[in-house]
């Protein structure tokens, strides 16, 4: 099992570009995250997905649209890159034990 | 409102014992998590504990909830330095709500 995986591992963009981060999972979980971790404040929900065919807003959705593709993968989409979305970002995904969730590696996105 | 407070640094000396705490705001959580993430990695569950239970213990970790004071602790004994790395206290609301805390940076120096 490779659990949560995501691409890019690192992406550069420059202001009003725009470009979609990939997850995926094989776990077979329902439930699945987006993430972004900024120094000194932990880690804020930006989307999530219940269930295939389900998604909704988290604490800080705004500059972001998602897409849950199949029950395996869950994207990410910037459509006009500003600087105040550079982040590290991570996918999770749960489904088991505790509501418990398993995190991908991250992409560290810095757009200038 | 919902929040999870961290101290932000935490230094021990190597053999020595680790105690992380956390405050959570909400005493509906229904569960209460331990994570780790050590440098350009993702977060990885270390432990977690039901809100009914007091203690929880796993090999080094000993989990301590007080849930009078809405206060979650992690020791972990016998420190190593590859326990360094970023420890997030995080609560779960039920449905697909988890607070996480800022994180707490722990040093082992050897």
């Amino acid at each position: 099992n490779a659990g949560v995986t995501q691409t890019p591992k690192f992406q550069v963009l420059k202001t009003g570009q725009s470009m979609t981060l990939q997850c995926a999972q094989d776990m077979n979980h329902n439930s699945m995250y987006w993430y972004r971790q900024d120094p000194g404040m932990g880690l804020r929900l930006i989307y999530y997905s219940a269930s295939e065919g389900t998604t909704d807003k988290g604490e800080v959705p705004n500059g972001y649209n998602v897409s849950r593709l199949n029950k395996r993968e869950f994207s990410l989409r910037l459509e006009s890159a500003a600087p105040s979305q550079t982040s590290v970002y991570f996918c999770a995904s749960s489904g088991g034990t505790a509501d418990t969730q398993y995190f991908g590696p991250g992409t560290r996105l810095t757009v200038l | 409102g919902e929040d999870v407070e961290q101290s932000l640094f935490l230094s021990v000396r190597e053999g020595d014992s680790s105690v992380i705490n956390c405050t959570y705001t909400d005493s509906s959580s229904t569960y209460l998590y331990w994570y780790k993430q050590e440098p350009g990695a993702g977060l990885q569950l270390l432990t977690y504990i039901f809100s009914n239970m007091d203690m929880k213990q796993d090999q080094r970790l000993t989990v301590l909830l007080n849930k009078k004071d809405k206060h979650l602790s992690l020791r972990i004994a016998d420190t190593q330095t590859g326990d360094s790395a970023i420890y997030f206290c995080a609560e779960t609301l039920g449905g697909f709500k988890t607070i996480f805390g800022a994180g707490t940076r722990l040093f082992v120096k050897a």
